[in-house]
């Protein structure tokens, strides 16, 4: 246990639903990673916040998606009219400012869009 | 474009050998490179990091290696144990975001 915890950690949804999925940090981490992760491939960045500010988000990313984290704790990602191709493991990772790179990841969740 | 990969998707050992693990990236920019360790069903876990003005640097059991000439990064994994085993991922960073490569699937022998 990393400490950082996701929910849920599984989803099943029909396509054109929404999804929204939760992740709370490492209290003491004023940054936060959401990254998206398919089979056999390494973790694709998707958007990161300082505090409460987003400072980044991936140009892959459609406006399907959102995040929050509206008190610079817990986080927020959504998508919006899922599709097929949105199936994947959805990762929160975070981590001091200054120590960037050592990112702590919680378990992920596992998104199935039928 | 950035890109990181890795030169073996594959790698089996018998436990008490020494592994190595490669990776070529091809962003010049990034100012570190990171090995994360990815066990079945977990997130990554850091594992080390260096400094994009380092040639090497050493911590418990694993040594990581960078080679700027030739843009490449290794991580040897000294006496691997059967807990060892799972997927292992280069990553660089630039621009403060992380970006991973494939990753190579490291399996240790009793």
């Amino acid at each position: 246990d990393t400490g950082v915890s996701q929910d849920p950690r599984h989803k099943i949804t029909k396509r054109g639903q929404n999804v929204t999925f939760r992740c709370d940090p490492i209290s003491e981490h004023n940054r936060l990673y959401w990254y998206r992760q398919t089979l056999g491939q390494g973790p694709e960045f998707l958007t990161y916040f300082q505090n409460e500010a987003q400072l980044e988000k991936s140009r892959l990313l459609s406006d399907r998606f959102s995040a929050e984290r509206p008190k610079g704790s817990f986080s927020t990602l959504e998508i919006q009219r899922t599709e097929q191709g949105d199936s994947a493991m959805y990762l929160c990772a975070s981590s001091f400012e200054t120590t960037g790179t050592k990112q702590f990841f919680g378990p992920g969740t596992r998104l199935t869009v039928l | 474009g950035e890109s990181v990969g890795l030169h073996l998707p594959t790698l089996s050992v018998q436990e008490g050998d020494n592994s190595i693990i490669n990776c070529a990236y091809s962003n010049s920019a990034s100012d570190y490179f990171i090995w994360y360790k990815q066990e079945s069903g977990k997130g990554p876990q850091f594992i080390i990091d260096i400094r994009s003005n380092m040639d090497k640097r050493q911590g418990q059991r694993v040594t990581v290696l960078l080679n700027k000439t030739v843009k490449h990064l290794s991580l040897q994994i000294a006496a691997t144990q059967p807990g060892d085993s799972a997927v292992y991922f280069c990553a660089e960073r630039g621009y403060g975001k992380l970006t991973f490569g494939q990753g190579t699937i490291l399996t240790v022998h009793p």
